[in-house]
């Protein structure tokens, strides 16, 4: 089945205590991307790569890191996760990053920074 | 800045009615629009995808029309079932050219729909 899956779903953690939410997609797709979605402010964009080594910022990168080895994983990294990274975090994929292709998205990862 | 809304916020229409969600963008330079659902501790799922030099699309139920003159797309529902009920995401593709060249979707707030039986 394509699919995009994400771990965890759900974490809660404290302040500083470094974290990884891993997306992984399987369905050869060379788009990649990280959103949040908090109430009132919608789906934002965070990071998001073109291929293999190759990525870039998007809205709201400050406080994140992503990085790109292998074709079908795009993990997030929080170096020190604070209370405003508090959100629901979404990682989509595309067959490619042009125009013409719909996003695939994860079921996403409920994040509670305390 | 791209700038996406979504008219209204929440929507709440008994079971078998036709409806409308409104969509409007601010910058008409976009490659596509799509619809999104998203239901409850879910992810989004794509309902329809409009091309830039489309004016709509249909799939079952749903039709999407697209003005990109005027910054405006409609998601029309007919027949609505309570099924329905969840929120619909509007979000458009623009370029964003920094080395490589990508796409940014910019999405809207969403409108929550009710479908009551």
């Amino acid at each position: 089945e394509a699919q995009v899956t994400q771990n965890p779903r759900y974490l809660i953690t404290v302040t500083g205590k470094k974290l990884t939410v891993t997306c992984s997609q399987n369905m050869n797709h060379e788009y990649m991307s990280w959103y949040r979605q908090d109430p009132g402010l919608g789906l934002r964009q965070i990071y998001y790569s073109m291929n293999v080594e190759v990525t870039d910022k998007g809205d709201v990168p400050e406080g994140y890191k992503v990085s790109r080895k292998e074709k079908r994983n795009f993990p997030l990294i929080l170096e020190s996760p604070s209370p405003n990274q508090t959100s629901l975090y979404f990682c989509a994929s595309a067959s490619d990053g042009r125009v013409r292709e719909t996003q695939y998205f994860g079921p996403g990862t409920r994040l509670l920074v305390l | 800045k791209q700038e996406v809304t979504q008219i209204p916020a929440a929507l709440s229409v008994p079971e078998g009615e036709n409806l409308v969600l409104n969509c409007s963008f601010t910058d008409s330079a976009i490659y596509n629009l799509q619809w999104f659902r998203q239901d409850p501790g879910k992810g989004l799922t794509s309902l329809l995808l409009i091309q830039s030099s489309q004016r709509e699309q249909t799939s079952g139920r749903l039709n999407a029309s697209l003005d990109k003159s005027s910054g405006r797309s409609t998601l029309y529902i007919a027949a609505s079932q309570p099924g329905d009920s969840a929120t619909y995401l509007c979000a458009v593709s623009a370029g964003r050219y920094s080395g490589a060249g990508s796409y940014q979707l910019t999405f809207g707030k969403g409108t929550k729909l009710s479908v009551i039986p």
